[in-house]
């Protein structure tokens, strides 16, 4: 596709549940990354893959977060039972390569009741 | 370490300047500038990397001071639709080869 993209767009789940958000990358794009904004907050980093190296999970906030990556396309970052202060928008972005500039995905807003 | 950002918001009038800073207590190897519209993702302005400046679009332009470790993005002759959240992004150095670290933010409003 021509942007990244992100599904799903909206999703409300129960405390507890586990919910899986799919990044799709620009085609070609070598680095991707996923981040986190709460309500009227900033960026904050989660994870970062390039290529086929090991990823960045330094921001990762607890263990029930992981993130994979198949090659260089689509990534799915999971949360384990989730808790309410998990509402937010999740962001994931591409780049050519290490350090480039970022494109952005629509996000996904998740929402735990 | 998280960048800081300056001022955290600004109101101006069509037409009038604004500058945006970011400043780093660590040595910067590379600064971003994105703006987020509200409700809307992130979009790239420009980057600068040691030494150098780069202008993304015409009434936007930024520097890049390494020996501060700060950044600034100005904003000339300001439009309605420069309206929205700066952030700048700061890569750096014995950091990780590639995430950006954002600032809060600085929420520009723009008036008729």
């Amino acid at each position: 596709g021509a942007g990244v993209s992100q599904s799903p767009s909206n999703k409300v789940t129960e405390k507890g549940k586990d919910v899986e958000l799919r990044c799709d990358p620009i085609s070609g794009h070598t680095a991707l990354y996923w981040y986190r904004q709460r309500l009227g907050q900033g960026l904050e980093f989660l994870i970062y893959f390039q290529g086929n190296s090991a990823p960045d999970k330094s921001g990762l906030p607890s263990d029930r977060f992981s993130a994979e990556r198949t090659g260089e396309s689509v990534s799915t970052l999971t949360i384990q039972r989730t808790q309410q202060e998990d509402s937010a928008v999740y962001l994931c972005a591409s780049s050519w390569t290490s350090g480039g500039s970022q494109f952005f995905g629509p996000g996904t807003r998740l929402t735990v009741l | 370490q998280q960048p800081v950002q300056s001022p955290q918001a600004v109101i101006l009038r069509e037409g009038e300047d604004a500058v945006i800073n970011c400043s780093s207590s660590k040595a910067l190897y590379s600064v971003h500038w994105y703006r987020q519209k509200h409700g809307e993702a992130p979009v790239f302005l420009m980057i600068l990397l040691k030494g150098g400046e780069q202008k993304g679009h015409e009434k936007i332009s930024a520097s890049f001071n390494e020996k501060k470790q700060q950044s600034s993005l100005y904003l000339t002759a300001s439009q309605l639709s420069y309206s929205g959240t700066y952030f700048c992004g700061t890569m750096n150095y014995g950091g990780s080869q590639g995430n950006l670290i954002f600032g809060k933010g600085t929420k520009l409003s723009v008036k008729p």
